[in-house]
């Protein structure tokens, strides 16, 4: 069955980076952009872009250009956001989601569980 | 960009009664292909959110049929017929029409 797996939990300071990892499996992975949509603590859905992993393009949600970076490693299945000069406002749960058994109309139907990032000095 | 807006924020809810969700659009979500990509998730504590609905009334495969979608244009409605313990949660209502896609701030269903 389709899976999105993600990395582990991360504790990092105010102006470093993050790097999330994605890795998916059941499915052809270069068959469906992935998303990466965050969450605060408490608070709603934040969408910040896709990657197509069939040709490494990405579309950023304008709040994220030139701090999101997003990757994808086709040999092994995983997609990847780094998110550069954190600030306490970037904390939050990120999570990549796909439509992937609903290709085409335009929703998440598999997501990751989700990883936590907290900004703290 | 589109700012979906939901009603209530919280609403409290009888065990075996219906709720309904509400959710505003600020520009019609008809796409030009004449598909509406509005869609609505559940999200129980803890969890990543579920997709439900999609396209304003397509209910997911295994979703109980007391969930249904409704509507068009700007407005769009959530109705579970029947409130069941399981159902607690933030629903969300999604749109894909306008890029980029965005979330309503969710409405919590509580008993």
């Amino acid at each position: 069955q389709v899976q999105l797996v993600q990395s582990g939990a991360e504790v990092k300071k105010p102006g470093a980076s993050v790097k999330v990892s994605c890795k998916t499996s059941g499915y052809r992975f270069t068959g469906h952009h992935i998303h990466w949509v965050r969450q605060a603590p408490g608070e709603g859905l934040e969408w910040m872009g896709w990657i197509n992993p069939n040709n490494g393009g990405t579309t950023l949600a304008q709040k994220f250009q030139g701090r999101v970076t997003m990757t994808s490693d086709t040999s092994i299945s995983t997609a990847y956001m780094e998110l550069k000069g954190l600030t306490s406002d970037d904390m939050a749960f990120y999570y990549c989601a796909s439509g992937i058994l609903l290709t085409g109309a335009g929703v998440f139907d598999s997501w990751g569980q989700g990883t936590l990032v907290t900004v703290s000095s | 960009d589109v700012v979906l807006t939901q009603t209530p924020l919280s609403s409290p809810v009888t065990l075996g009664q219906p709720a309904s969700l509400s959710c505003r659009s600020s520009q019609s979500l008809e796409h030009s292909d004449g598909n509406t990509y509005l869609s609505w998730l559940q999200q129980r504590p803890g969890q990543p959110p579920r997709l439900l609905i999609y396209k304003s009334s397509t209910r997911v495969s295994g979703v109980p049929d007391r969930f249904n979608g409704s509507g068009a244009g700007t407005d769009f409605t959530l109705k579970i017929s029947r409130v069941e313990a399981d159902d607690v949660g933030i629903y969300y209502c999604m749109q894909a029409t306008q890029f980029p896609r965005t979330f309503g701030q969710g409405t919590k269903v509580e008993i």
